[in-house]
């Protein structure tokens, strides 16, 4: 089973300013790789997929990159409504589909 | 507008019963896999299942392989998830989620709102 282990676990950044996730896995997930936004009571919502392609209707500030083993989230200048749980996922060696534990974005 | 709209949850005692239903619309349901997610209060997100498009194959997470059975009704646009032999640990919100390709290996576009299973004594 492929480990996914996200960094940090809480991360604090002001309104407007750039916010970095980090995602790892525990094995080459080549860029089979998936980033999900969750607020408090609503369902994940799919963000990037294949490493770095945003998913309909997702802006221009959240981009993905990485390949292998290392990845990374960012979002490029946080608005109100960015502030929440964002998680990676492989799907590269399934079964299982593995997610990361989650990163807290919160406002600083 | 893809919907997907899950029902079935409840309270239940350990060892009971429950089947979950996931009603979907906006798009064609044969063509894709689906996929049941779980997320115990307060914590992350564990993969439960998959069915391919087709129904067969399907996929199962060893937290509740020999106790769920997921399976599709694709004339109805429906997935299910039969749940025996229910334990405390599956105490979570269950989520459907409709896969980008018709064999899994791709990542989850659309996701219901979820539904609740609460296993109890």
């Amino acid at each position: 089973e492929i480990v996914m282990t996200q960094s940090p676990a809480t991360l604090s950044v002001s309104p407007g300013e750039r916010a970095t996730l980090s995602c790892r896995a525990s094995q080459s997930v080549t860029t089979n790789l998936a980033w999900y936004q969750q607020k408090p009571g609503q369902a994940p919502r799919l963000l990037i997929y294949g490493a770095s392609t945003r998913a309909t209707g997702i802006p221009a500030t959240f981009s993905g990159s990485g390949s292998g083993t290392e990845f990374t989230l960012t979002i490029s200048s946080l608005q109100s409504e960015d502030f929440a749980v964002y998680y990676c996922q492989q799907y590269n060696n399934w079964p299982p589909y593995t997610f990361g534990q989650g990163t807290k974005l919160e406002i600083k | 507008e893809v919907q997907l709209l899950e029902s079935g949850g409840g309270l239940e005692q350990p060892g009971a019963t429950l089947r979950l239903s996931c009603a979907a619309s906006g798009f064609t349901f044969s063509n894709f896999a689906m996929t049941w997610v779980r997320q115990a209060p307060g914590k992350g997100l564990e993969w439960v299942s998959t069915i391919s498009g087709s129904g067969d194959p399907t996929y199962y997470a060893d937290s509740v392989k020999g106790r769920f059975t997921i399976s599709r009704d694709n004339s109805k646009n429906t997935l299910y998830l039969q749940m025996n032999s229910l334990r405390a640990e599956d105490t979570a919100l269950y989520y459907c989620a409709k896969e980008t390709g018709a064999y899994g290996y791709s990542a989850f576009d659309f996701w219901g709102q979820g539904t609740l299973v609460t296993v109890s004594s």
